[in-house]
């Protein structure tokens, strides 16, 4: 079973700064990762998949880097409406699967 | 609208049965890998249970082969999630998901608003 973590477990960072948010895989994953964003008494919602291509609507200011075992999502100006909890996700091709990584808290600083 | 819509969540005693439900509507259902997602209270996120667009196909999380069934009816749109020997630790928010398949990736891009599953004496 592949096991995703996710570093740190909170992030404090200021409006308008960079966030630069971790996430590693127990094996190689390849490009099968993606990240999303969830808010307080919200559904997740899809932010980056195959480890950099945005989901449409996604700004800019999100971006996705990695691949095999070490991957990072970036987020270049912080907005308020970004303080949220963000999750990595591996997709295993056989058996199907997925893996969540345990979460970020991205609060404000 | 793409939409999802679940129900059926609830209070139950240990060792009981729940049958979920998620309505889809705003896209064509039977071309679409459905998946549960569920999330404990104040934890992390934890993929259940995935079906096949034909319904053929199953896979199942370890922590929940054996006790839960995942199905679909194509012709009303709706995805089910049949949890039998339900335990403490079934304790969940339960979301329902539509795979996204970019041809090389896949991700869940729509999700429900998730139904309360709470297990409990």
């Amino acid at each position: 079973e592949i096991v995703m973590t996710q570093s740190p477990a909170t992030l404090s960072v200021s409006p308008g700064e960079r966030a630069t948010l971790s996430c590693r895989a127990s094996q190689s994953v390849s490009s099968n990762l993606a990240w999303y964003q969830q808010k307080p008494g919200q559904a997740p919602s899809l932010l980056i998949y195959g480890a950099s291509t945005r989901a449409t609507g996604i700004p800019a200011r999100f971006s996705g880097s990695g691949s095999g075992t070490e991957f990072t999502l970036t987020i270049s100006s912080l907005q308020s409406e970004d303080f949220a909890v963000y999750y990595c996700q591996q997709y295993n091709n056989w058996p199907p699967s997925y893996t969540f990584g345990q979460g970020t808290k991205l609060e404000i600083k | 609208e793409v939409q999802l819509l679940e129900s059926g969540g609830g209070l139950i005693q240990p060792g009981g049965s729940l049958r979920l439900s998620c309505a889809a509507s705003g896209f064509t259902f039977n071309n679409y890998v459905m998946s549960w997602v569920r999330q404990a209270p104040g934890k992390g996120l934890e993929w259940v249970s995935a079906i096949s667009g034909s319904g053929i196909t199953t896979y199942y999380a370890d922590s929940v082969k054996g006790r839960f069934t995942i199905s679909r009816d194509n012709s009303k749109n709706t995805l089910y999630l049949q949890m039998n020997s339900l335990r403490a630790e079934d304790t969940a928010v339960y979301y329902c998901a539509k795979d996204f398949w970019s041809g090389f990736y896949r991700a869940f891009n729509i999700w429900g608003q998730g139904t309360m599953v709470t297990v409990s004496s």
